[in-house]
């Protein structure tokens, strides 16, 4: 099964700052999705980019695939406090089945 | 009803106990997942339910067992766990021929 392996393991920046994290994953993927953790709390679905995508955004998000690299990275603008989390990424080969790489820790500082 | 929700939010059980975690959508979704997650680390899968039916068990002890009642319930059983077994315990549900999984709040598990 796929892992990603999320860089880097944490981050901090100044509220209004871009955040950029990456993925990287070793198989070849159907496709890889991005999900974010609020301390203590459970997983939410931020974006799913698929093999033949390049590039997909929503809102604030920026995410791109290459899969010759195999790697992911996602860009998060403006950042807020509220973006203040830890981001899994979870390349994927089929449907049935998520592994979540080890995480990047944002730390939004105000 | 576009949520996952996961009852009890903690639970304080201590070795020789009996109990039962429990997780519940209603958006139709016919895959149901088990993670565990420890602190500072990603969740790990435990098991997979697909049609009500267990399709994936991680190897999990048996200590931990799952069950599926109907369509939008998901029970995780507990017994005679140990300490290294506390956790966050995440329920995660999925629509057929979409790949999303849509995550409850977690059970706050600690084993004494």
């Amino acid at each position: 099964s796929q892992q990603g392996e999320e860089d880097p393991q944490a981050l901090s920046i100044q509220e209004g700052e871009n955040a950029t994290m990456n993925c990287s994953y070793k198989t070849s993927i159907n496709n890889l999705q991005w999900y974010r953790q609020n301390s203590g709390r459970g997983l939410v679905h931020l974006i799913l980019i698929r093999s033949n995508e390049r590039e997909k955004h929503s809102g604030r998000l920026r995410v791109t695939l290459d899969t010759s690299k195999k790697s992911s990275s996602l860009l998060i603008t403006a950042s807020r406090a509220a973006d203040t989390a830890s981001y899994f990424c979870a390349p994927s080969g089929g449907a049935q089945k998520l592994v979540f790489g080890q995480g990047t820790r944002l730390t939004i500082n105000p | 009803d576009t949520e996952v929700t996961q009852t009890p939010k903690h639970l304080v059980m201590g070795m020789t106990n009996k109990k039962s975690l429990k997780c519940e959508q209603h958006m139709g979704h016919r895959a149901m997942y088990w993670y565990k997650q420890k602190a500072k680390k990603p969740p790990e899968l435990m098991f997979v339910y697909s049609y009500e039916k267990l399709s994936i068990n991680e190897s999990v002890p048996s200590r931990f067992s799952p069950e599926c009642p109907n369509s939008s319930l998901l029970n995780l059983h507990l017994h005679a766990l140990q300490p290294e077994d506390s956790a966050l315990y995440l329920c995660a549900s999925r629509t057929s021929g979409r790949n999303e999984q849509f995550f409850g709040p977690g059970t706050r598990l600690t084993v004494l």
